[in-house]
C-alpha cells in the first residue's frame, strides 16, 4: 500500500496567521489517466470529514479561498493563508491513485 | 441537500455478525460511486471498500475482504455494509461516502461498531 506521511502532526498556529502542512508519498501519485489523485479532508472535533481539496490544487464547494494545494509527484502542501478559529481540526491527505486509498496519519491543527 | 445517514450500529462480540445501512437523498444515488470508511477511536481513517454506481464491481481492502460486503439498493436510494465475523480490531465508526476510489465528495455521520466481549 502506499504510505502517506504528514508533517508536521501538530501545528499551533496564531489566529490570523499562515499554516502548511505537508503530505509525502510512497510512490508517485500520477495515475495512468494523467492525473493526480491527491485530495485533503478537514476533520473539526466532534465532526464528520469534509471534503477540502481535490485532485491536488481544487477546492471543494464551500471551502475559503484561504485554503490551497499544491505539488506533484510525491510531495504535496496544504496551506491556509490566514487561520481562523474555525480551522481546528485535523487535516488527512488522502491518495486515490493506488489501490486502496490510503490516508496521512493526519495533522493536528490547533490555536496557540 | 445532500444527505447521508447511517444506521445499525452498536455493541456486539468477536464473532457476530452486524449489518449498517446508509440512507441517501439530495443527489442521484444510482449515478455514483459509494463508499465506506472507517476510523478507529482516536484514529485516523481507514478505506474499507467501495461499489460501482449499478453495483456490478465491489473492491475491498485485504483486512476485510472475505469477512465484509458492500452492497445497494438503488430503488431505496440505500447503501448497506454486512459484517461478519467481527474482530476487536473492526472497532471504529463507520463512514458511508459518496465517491469512490478517486476522492470522497461527502461524508455520512458516521455509525459507531464496538466489538467486544
Amino acid at each position: 500500500d502506499v504510505v502517506m506521511t504528514q508533517s508536521p502532526l501538530s501545528l499551533p498556529v496564531t489566529l490570523g496567521q499562515p499554516a502548511s502542512i505537508s503530505c509525502r508519498s510512497s510512490q508517485s501519485l500520477v495515475h495512468s489517466d494523467g492525473n493526480t489523485y491527491l485530495n485533503w479532508i478537514q476533520q473539526r472535533p466532534g465532526q464528520s470529514p469534509r471534503p477540502l481539496i481535490y485532485k491536488v490544487s481544487n477546492r471543494d464547494s464551500g471551502v475559503p479561498d484561504r485554503f490551497s494545494g499544491s505539488g506533484s509527484g510525491t510531495d504535496f502542501t496544504l496551506k491556509i493563508s490566514r487561520v481562523e478559529a474555525e480551522d481546528v481540526g485535523v487535516y488527512y491527505c488522502m491518495q486515490g491513485t493506488h489501490w486502496p486509498p490510503t490516508f496521512g496519519q493526519g495533522t493536528r491543527l490547533e490555536i496557540k | 441537500e445532500v444527505q447521508l445517514v447511517e444506521s445499525g450500529g452498536g455493541l456486539v462480540q468477536p464473532g457476530e455478525s452486524l449489518r449498517l445501512s446508509c440512507a441517501a437523498s439530495g443527489f442521484t444515488f444510482s449515478g455514483s460511486w459509494m463508499s465506506w470508511v472507517r476510523q478507529a477511536p482516536g484514529k485516523g481513517l481507514e478505506w474499507v471498500g467501495n461499489i460501482k454506481e449499478d453495483g456490478s464491481e465491489k473492491y475491498y481492502v485485504d483486512s476485510v475482504r472475505g469477512r465484509f460486503t458492500i452492497s445497494r439498493d438503488n430503488t431505496k436510494n440505500s447503501l448497506y455494509l454486512q459484517m461478519n465475523s467481527l474482530r476487536v480490531e473492526d472497532t471504529a465508526v463507520y463512514y458511508c461516502a459518496r465517491g469512490g476510489t478517486y476522492y470522497i465528495v461527502f461524508w455520512g455521520q458516521g455509525a459507531l461498531v464496538t466489538v467486544s466481549s
